[in-house]
């Protein structure tokens, strides 16, 4: 069974210091991994995912399949990182679902 | 190009009672998939239609069931209402659903089981 684990509820970082979130994964095989973001009063929408290996409002995510980990990442956090987080997995071997962990909630204090 | 609709934005219902919801995908997304959205346990799997018919399945009771129609669009009913069945419905439609394909959301309908 696949499952998404982001041990972390809530997180609060000062504007300009280095964000992470963590995210791990358990899927017996070679997962699609992402991450979504939910801003206040806007809709669920992706952030980045790890096949595209890009930078997303200066955000980046690496995927370790050794630790079974992807962590999100941000060397210098704004105000407006502030919002929700989910890490999400959907598996390689056919129709599979798309998995979301329980999420992050991220303050940025000014 | 628009995005997912989901009607109504908002409900209230008695306990006991059945509730049905509808979403509207984006304009040649044939997956549509829905979920529950509470704040202790995140974004919950319900179930995914694919060209109108269940292709995935998620841990929840008989009560909650679904339906894909010819345009793609999907509804969710929920039957015997419970006070724990008090959550944000949320819709997401991809072209495919496989892979690394992007889910697009949609805002959400807010339940209310009183």
């Amino acid at each position: 069974a696949q499952r998404v684990t982001q041990p972390e509820k809530l997180l609060s970082v000062f504007k300009g210091a280095p964000v992470e979130l963590k995210c791990n994964y358990s899927y017996s095989g070679s997962p699609e991994l992402f991450w979504y973001v939910q801003y206040s009063r806007q809709r669920l929408q992706l952030l980045l995912r790890h096949i595209s290996r890009e930078s997303i409002k200066g955000f980046t995510a690496d995927l370790n399949k050794g630790e079974t980990s992807f962590h999100l990442k941000k060397p210098f956090a704004q105000e407006e990182d502030s919002a929700m987080y989910y890490c999400a997995l959907r598996g390689n071997f056919g129709n599979e679902k798309l998995t979301f962990g329980t999420g992050t909630r991220l303050t940025i204090i000014p | 190009k628009a995005g997912v609709t989901q009607t109504p934005r908002y409900l209230i219902k008695t306990r006991g009672q059945q509730v049905t919801l509808s979403c509207s995908p984006i304009s040649g997304h044939r997956s549509v998939s829905w979920y529950q959205q509470t704040p202790g346990q995140g974004l919950q799997f319900l179930f995914e239609y694919f060209s109108e018919t269940q292709r995935n399945k998620g841990n929840f009771p008989g009560r909650f069931s679904g339906r894909q129609f010819s345009n793609s669009r999907s509804e969710m009913n929920v039957s015997t209402l419970e006070l724990g069945d008090s959550a944000l419905y949320l819709c997401a439609s991809s072209p495919t659903g496989t892979g690394n394909t992007e889910a697009f959301f949609g805002q959400g309908t807010r339940l209310t089981v009183v």
